[in-house]
């Protein structure tokens, strides 16, 4: 699936701690992004990037930060973990030409 | 901001019969993807709909995209059980190349064999 992993896949962490999540890629993508999924909620963009150094915020991005300093790698961090931020969280890539996304496997975060 | 409104919510079907989800954007949009999601997996592309009025079939699937570029549909013919999963549509308005998708919100299908 486009080369695309995540890391760690499943986590559970305590209030008030960081999280960092890690998105990794293989084909030089230029534009990646983070969503969360919740039941009710479909796919909820929290940042996207558009190229080394380039973010953006999207829809919820309250409570996190990104960061890309390599093409390949765009990491999310929570800065001080929630319960309110225990979801499943995927990582995607715009391919080209299209602009059809491409998604990582996700990871399974829950704050207690 | 830009909203996607996709419905129903849920869709409970016998093995056999039909399934159509809908799509509405209250803009008019550059072009709108679907995606499937299997229990317990990500989100896979479908197809993109690029024209006004496009219509494409995979198979049992067939896509449509509305004459203002502002709906869309997916038709499922006869489903199986392997349909089971989450469709979502997505849609693209053209600001500048950097504008994301906005996604709607799902339609969890379920096959009753």
């Amino acid at each position: 699936d486009a080369g695309i992993t995540q890391s760690p896949r499943h986590k559970v962490t305590e209030t008030g701690t960081p999280v960092t999540l890690r998105c990794h890629q293989t084909e030089n993508h230029r534009y990646m992004y983070w969503y969360r999924q919740d039941p009710g909620h479909g796919l909820r963009l929290i940042h996207y990037s558009y190229g080394v150094k380039d973010t953006d915020k999207g829809e919820v991005s309250d409570g996190y930060s990104v960061s890309r300093s390599k093409t390949e790698d765009f990491l999310l961090t929570l800065e001080s973990a929630t319960s309110s931020q225990t979801s499943v969280y995927f990582c995607a890539i715009r391919g080209q030409p299209g602009n059809e996304q491409f998604f990582g496997p996700g990871t399974r975060l829950t704050v207690l | 901001g830009q909203q996607v409104m996709q419905i129903p919510q849920y869709q409970h079907v016998q093995e056999g019969e039909d399934f159509t989800t809908y799509c509405n954007s209250s803009t008019t949009l550059s072009n709108i993807q679907w995606y499937k999601q299997r229990p317990g997996g990500h989100p896979v592309f479908l197809i993109q709909l690029v024209k006004s009025g496009e219509v494409k079939k995979q198979k049992r699937l067939t896509f449509q995209f509305g004459e203002a570029k502002k709906n869309s549909s997916l038709h499922i013919t006869a489903t199986q059980t392997t349909d089971v999963g989450t469709y979502f549509c997505a849609g693209a308005v053209f600001v500048t190349g950097n504008t994301p998708l906005v996604f709607g919100k799902g339609t969890r299908l379920s096959v009753i064999a």
